[in-house]
Parts: C-alpha cells; sequence; structure tokens
C-alpha cells in the first residue's frame, strides 16, 4: 500500500525566513504533487513533478523531485503571510485501472508578521 | 468552462437520513474522482470513472455509499442512512486520460447532527 508522509505537519515561521517542507513516499510513483489549500476551500495545483531530478518554481516556492530517495521538498523562500495555509503533496501512480493521487496528511504554515 | 462544480456547498442533515451529492467536471474530461477529506487530513480517495464505468472503489466505500455516472459526465454520490462519521469534505475532481492534471471542485461539506 502507497504511503505518503510529510513533516513538518506544522510550521510557524517569521516573514522573511526559509524553510523547507518534506514529503517522502513509500512505493514508486509515477508523479508527484503539490497543492495548496486554506480554510475552508479547495485545493489549489501548485506543482507537478514528472521526473527524477525534476525542479519547479513559482514565486517563493521551489519543488523537487528525487525518486531514488522517493523524496519531494517544497522550499520556501522569504516568507510572506499570505502563504500562510496548509500544503499537500500527492502521489500519483498507474495502476492498469487508471490512477489517483494518495496524499500527505499536510502541512498547516503560518507565518508571523 | 468554469472548471468543476460541486453541489451543494454546505449540507446539514440529521443521522439516519439519506444525503446526495452532484459533480459536473470539466467538459472534456473522461475521469471523474471523489476524495472525502476529514478536518486535520488529506483527501482520501473513495472511488474512480473513467466515462460511465465505475473503475475502483476504495475500502473506505461502505455499502452506505454509491456512487453513479450514468451519462459519463456529471457524477451523484449518495450516502444512506448517514452517521456523525460521515461528517466531511466531499470533493471531486477530473482529469483526462493521457494528461497529468486533476481539477478539483469546491468540495461539499456535509455535517451530521
Amino acid at each position: 500500500e502507497l504511503k505518503v508522509e510529510q513533516n513538518p505537519l506544522f510550521l510557524s515561521m517569521q516573514e522573511g525566513k526559509n524553510y523547507t517542507i518534506y514529503c517522502n513516499y513509500s512505493t514508486t510513483s509515477d508523479r508527484l504533487y503539490w497543492y495548496r489549500q486554506d480554510p475552508g476551500k479547495s485545493l489549489e495545483s501548485l506543482f507537478v513533478l514528472l521526473s527524477n531530478g525534476a525542479v519547479k518554481q513559482e514565486g517563493r516556492l521551489m519543488a523537487s523531485l528525487d525518486t531514488k530517495a522517493r523524496l519531494s521538498t517544497l522550499h520556501i523562500t522569504a516568507a510572506v503571510h499570505d502563504l500562510s495555509a496548509t500544503y499537500f503533496c500527492a502521489v500519483d501512480r498507474l495502476e492498469t485501472s487508471g490512477s489517483r493521487l494518495t496524499f500527505g496528511e499536510g502541512t498547516q504554515l503560518t507565518v508571523n508578521p | 468552462d468554469t472548471g468543476v462544480s460541486q453541489d451543494p456547498r454546505h449540507k446539514i442533515t440529521k443521522r439516519g437520513q439519506n444525503v446526495t451529492f452532484r459533480c459536473d467536471p470539466i467538459s472534456e474530461h473522461n475521469r471523474l474522482y471523489w476524495y472525502r477529506q476529514t478536518l486535520g487530513q488529506g483527501p482520501e480517495f473513495l472511488t474512480y470513472f473513467q466515462n460511465e464505468a465505475q473503475l475502483e472503489k476504495s475500502r473506505l466505500l461502505s455499502d452506505r455509499f454509491s456512487a453513479e455516472r450514468p451519462k459519463g459526465s456529471f457524477s451523484t454520490l449518495e450516502i444512506q442512512r448517514t452517521e456523525q462519521g460521515d461528517s466531511a469534505m466531499y470533493l471531486c475532481a477530473s482529469s483526462l486520460e493521457g494528461d497529468y492534471g486533476y481539477t478539483f471542485g469546491s468540495g461539499t461539506r456535509l455535517t451530521v447532527v
């Protein structure tokens, strides 16, 4: 059974600081996703990482993928309050019947002024 | 196209009642997924359709739950004899076979009292 673990689960940081969220998964996968969720809202797609060594950046967020280590990271640079949200990683594995996402527990990020 | 639509946004029901939710996917997407998200957790896969065929059901989907996608377009998720443990956000997502993007709807928040 595919398991996805994130750490930390809770992160409180000051504006202007850098930090990294880690996502480990238990078996080989085909794609890795990062989503953002604001309270009471749905999931907003941030990044899709398709291959080993993939790196994507958008604003203050950068995601990377190491398929050999089964590890993805989401790095936050010079955090601002607007980044406060819950961040999920999810792994997509192709099955004979199709594909579906398995999510981590999420990292609740609070950026304090 | 306005994305994935879910109706209703919120539903409060008494324990033991039946409820039905609707999801309208992006029109050209042939794959449709239902997920359940409880407070503080990541979304958990419930079931998946390709066109009108239900190809996979999670063990989480007890016999009180049934999902349909009769014409390969919109889908319904029915919960019979609701229990307090059914209280959650029910998320629908759609995708196109061969593509790696998933689009999530805003969700239906169910509260069983």
